[in-house]
């Protein structure tokens, strides 16, 4: 299957900090790019859609001042979280589909942040 | 979107066939069923997708009857390693859509 990966795996930075998370499809393009972020014992929730070249889709309750989502080109998308918080540490995974209406969605490895 | 019920957990001896019921009631047309694993401080990892009656590839089988307002998962003879969570979703298969998850089914596999 086609690959996607993160980067950093994981982070730690002290609160009111910004921390920049990236995502890549290697092997594909991807025309759009999602966001999900998982506290422990929880399942994925997703945060936000991007598409190549526009603003993200967030979801209810996402603070997209908070939470800066940019997709400039079609194999990387980035999250910014901004003026980061304990509260914002949590396990963020992002995912890619490709060109193809038929193709499922590929996840990332995750990046665990830790907010101090 | 159509939500999806799965069990909370299941347990399972090595060696063993499991198999994973989903219930998705309200299905629309145009949706796919797809199952992924994860394992612990890492993403999922599509293991299986289809549309109707029966796929299998060389991981596991899914069947879908014919209403497909459920599916089944099979694993067929468990290791420790499958010890992970399964996630049953349904959804358009489209560039756009993103796949809303449930809450899984904790898969114990012991030896």
């Amino acid at each position: 299957g086609a690959v996607v990966s993160q980067h950093p795996s994981w982070v730690i930075c002290k609160s009111g900090t910004s921390v920049k998370i990236e995502c890549r499809s290697l092997d594909f393009q991807a025309t759009t790019m999602f966001w999900y972020r998982q506290f422990p014992k929880q399942s994925l929730m997703l945060m936000a859609t991007s598409n190549e070249g526009s603003k993200a889709t967030y979801e209810q309750g996402v603070e997209k001042d908070k939470f800066l989502i940019n997709h400039a080109s079609l194999t990387l998308s980035t999250l910014t979280v901004t003026s980061a918080h304990p509260e914002d540490s949590s396990f963020y995974i992002c995912s890619a589909r490709g060109w193809a209406a038929e193709e499922t969605q590929y996840f990332g490895p995750g990046t665990r942040l830790l907010v101090l | 979107l159509a939500k999806t019920t799965q069990p909370i957990s299941m347990d399972s001896y090595e060696g063993q066939e499991v198999n994973i019921t989903c219930s998705h009631n309200n299905i629309a047309t145009n949706d796919y069923i797809t199952w992924y694993q994860q394992f612990p401080s890492q993403g999922p990892r599509f293991i299986i997708q289809g549309y109707k009656t029966k796929v299998t590839n060389e991981v596991a089988s899914l069947f879908i009857p014919a209403d497909r307002k459920s599916s089944t998962l099979s694993l067929p003879r468990v290791s420790l390693s499958d010890t992970a969570v399964y996630y049953c979703l349904v959804g358009e298969e489209q560039a756009g859509t993103a796949l809303i998850f449930g809450k899984g089914t904790t898969l114990s596999v012991s030896s």
